[in-house]
């Protein structure tokens, strides 16, 4: 693995269903974060952690919930899909020491959609 | 909160030309600005980084400047290439209750003809 991972690549999910992305990391960075990219709104953050054991909420948390359990992984779960979540979902790291001034490194992404 | 404004929204100029893609940020107490570079349908690719200390960057063909104090960053692409064609993120990042979490502008898509 070099760099971050995520998984599906893709995935079209009925409503209401539950769905966890996944995200994983290599780098040993603290911080991870996860963004969904919508057309003319760009991208948003919706949850993040600075450290393995905590965890905080973005601009858009709701719907969402994440946990981080040790450095490298850091799953994204829908509980209950709605149309609404139809996006692209992005994970990130970051080394938030300051010799790395937290230069941000991004997944492919996931594309979901929710029918 | 923090807004991120990128203009123009969209750019088409042919190879060879030298372009300039702007971003306005609304709050200067920033921790650092990041450029980054998106193809159709992939991830994001950091460009250039620059502290909040720093004026400006330099990676090859792109130089990106910061002037906080206006709430301006300039990434300058010089001579530019088909390959160069993507959309171009600027984003900041503030010391805040996200962490460093960073906040997107809406991105100048760019189009280098032959």
């Amino acid at each position: 693995i070099a760099g971050i991972t995520q998984a599906p690549t893709s995935q079209i999910l009925a409503a209401g269903r539950r769905m966890t992305l996944r995200c994983t990391q290599d780098m040993r960075h603290n911080a991870m974060y996860w963004y969904r990219q919508d057309l003319g709104l760009g991208l948003r953050l919706i949850h993040y952690s600075n450290t393995a054991g905590t965890t905080g909420k973005g601009e858009v948390p709701d719907g969402y919930s994440v946990s981080r359990a040790n450095t490298d992984d850091f799953p994204l779960t829908l509980a209950s899909a709605v149309p609404s979540q139809t996006s692209v979902y992005f994970c990130a790291s970051s080394d938030s020491g300051h010799s790395s001034y937290n230069e941000q490194f991004f997944g492919p992404g996931t594309r979901l959609t929710v029918l | 909160k923090q807004e991120v404004t990128q203009i123009p929204a969209a750019l088409s100029v042919p190879e060879g030309e030298n372009l300039v893609l702007n971003c306005s940020f609304t709050d200067s107490a920033i921790y650092n600005l990041q450029w980054f570079r998106q193809d159709p349908g992939k991830g994001l690719t950091s460009l250039l980084l620059i502290q909040s200390s720093q004026r400006e960057q330099t990676s090859g063909r792109l130089n990106a400047s910061l002037d906080k104090s206006s709430g301006r960053s300039t990434l300058y692409i010089a001579a530019s290439q088909p390959g160069d064609s993507a959309t171009y993120l600027c984003a900041v990042s503030l010391i805040s209750n996200s962490g460093y979490a960073l906040n997107f502008g809406k991105g100048t898509s760019l189009l280098v003809t032959p």
